[in-house]
């Protein structure tokens, strides 16, 4: 059973880094055919896809981000990350690491982490 | 970006009914469309992908259908665990999008 946790600082302010991390247990980050992936839900709201990373490196990140964004992978601690620069009160939301599987069907999120709630507020 | 729309966004209902939600695609998704279930306070759970299979461990009582830009989530003989907000995803194109989310709550 392949679990994931979140964990990062729950407060940060406004202009700096959100940074968090993703440990995998139960599976491995370099098995092919799964992405790995950031999905956030402000309070409230829907959820938005932030983008994903492959065992190799190879990123795929939402336009409506991309240009402060950075997901990273450590093959060697079985995790990964999320960084996300110059934030606002706008990125106040529930981030979520998730695993994205692939078929003949398309992709699909099926296991997802507990969750880590950071707030943008000085 | 493929926008994705559900209705309605809420509904009420009764223990043992059968409800169907519906969410259309701005554009044809094929059958790239996924379901997931969430309860506050939790993460979202995988129900349905590709339109119609339901993932192991998923009860039967739910179910999938459609394709191009039209699908639908039905859920037969409710029960009180199925109360909770249900969206769609699409994976045919990135950036993955969701619907906005339709609340299934106790009439």
């Amino acid at each position: 059973q392949v679990q994931l946790q979140e964990s990062g600082p729950g407060l940060v302010k406004p202009s700096e880094t959100l940074s968090l991390t993703c440990a995998v247990s139960g599976g491995s980050v370099t098995r092919d055919g799964y992405y790995w992936t950031w999905i956030r839900q402000p309070p409230g709201r829907g959820l938005e896809w932030i983008g994903d990373i492959s065992f190799s490196g190879r990123t795929n990140y939402n336009p409506s981000l991309k240009s402060r964004v950075t997901i990273l992978v450590d093959t060697s601690k079985n995790q990964f990350s999320l960084k996300l620069n110059s934030v606002s009160a706008a990125d106040t939301a529930t981030y979520y690491c998730a695993r994205d599987s692939t078929s003949s069907r398309g992709y699909y999120f099926d296991y997802w982490g507990q969750g880590a709630l950071v707030t943008v507020s000085s | 970006d493929i926008q994705m729309t559900q209705s309605p966004s809420s509904l009420s209902a009764s223990v043992g009914d059968r409800v169907t939600i519906t969410c259309r695609a701005s554009q044809t998704i094929i059958s790239y469309l996924n379901w997931y279930q969430q309860k506050p306070g939790k993460a979202p759970r995988f129900l349905i992908y590709g339109a119609s299979s339901v993932q192991s461990g998923v009860p039967s009582r739910f179910s999938g259908s459609g394709s191009g830009t039209d699908f639908t989530l039905t859920i037969s003989n409710l029960q009180p665990e199925d109360f909770a907000t249900y969206y769609c995803q699409q994976s045919y194109n990135a950036p993955f999008t969701f619907g906005q989310g339709t609340r299934l709550d106790i009439k």
